[in-house]
């Protein structure tokens, strides 16, 4: 079972617009990270959140984290051609040496 | 940023060969873990690897696969004999410090797997 997941297959935006990825996921945590995967190349990390956090921003990412609905959103503003990419959620589970990754969810945005 | 290389960036083998796939982690890192992703399902944590051991293994560890760095050099992963499921995307990643996600992990582009 999929201890991480995100709620949407794929999303599309126009370039300059704003979106936002949600992930719900089913276990305590110590804190919970978003990565980004572009296209043939491995995970990158976006942001950390730890489990006593509420809101983190990077730049244009904002992560957000709900430990009673146990769920986390990133949000993108002002989107770019670039940000096109697949976004995964990942958590720890309160393990102390594995991160289990959510399937990823598709943005691509459009120019 | 930091760098983790992968090499080589695709293979393609004969099932029931043996193969090792290399990863050069980020110079100062000390935990260092592979991942498998097949095509279009989600990543999955195979291993993590500190002072010379086996940390943790999933069950998709199986008893086929090592892992070891002799010496500061490559981590590497070693399939033998190798298996039709075993065709994936293999991530390598590597931290500064331990703790899942404690520490930044600094993955690797992967290497493209393919077992005829």
């Amino acid at each position: 079972s999929q201890l991480a997941e995100e709620n949407s297959w794929a999303l599309s935006v126009h370039e300059g617009e704003s979106v936002t990825v949600n992930c719900s996921y089913k276990t305590s945590i110590t804190a919970l990270q978003w990565y980004r995967q572009k296209s043939g190349k491995g995970p990158a990390q976006l942001i950390l959140i730890r489990s006593n956090e509420r809101e983190k921003r990077n730049g244009r990412l904002r992560a957000t984290l709900d430990t009673s609905s146990q769920s986390s959103s990133l949000s993108i503003t002002a989107t770019r051609c670039e940000d096109t990419a697949v976004y995964f959620c990942a958590t720890d589970a309160g393990s102390n040496n594995r991160i289990f990754f959510g399937d990823g969810t598709q943005l691509v945005v459009k120019p | 940023g930091p760098k983790v290389l992968q090499i080589p960036s695709h293979q393609i083998i004969d099932m029931g060969q043996m193969v090792t796939l290399n990863c050069d982690p980020v110079s100062n890192h000390l935990y260092f873990y592979w991942y498998k992703q097949i095509l279009g399902q989600q990543m999955e944590f195979l291993v993590n690897f500190y002072n010379g051991k086996v940390m943790e293994k999933s069950k998709l560890f199986k008893d086929q696969f090592s892992v070891e760095r002799p010496d500061g050099s490559y981590f590497t992963l070693k399939i033998q004999p190798t298996a039709l499921e075993d065709s994936a995307v293999y991530f390598c990643a590597s931290s500064l410090g331990g703790g899942a996600l404690q520490d930044t992990q600094y993955f690797g582009p992967g290497t493209r797997l393919l077992v005829l």
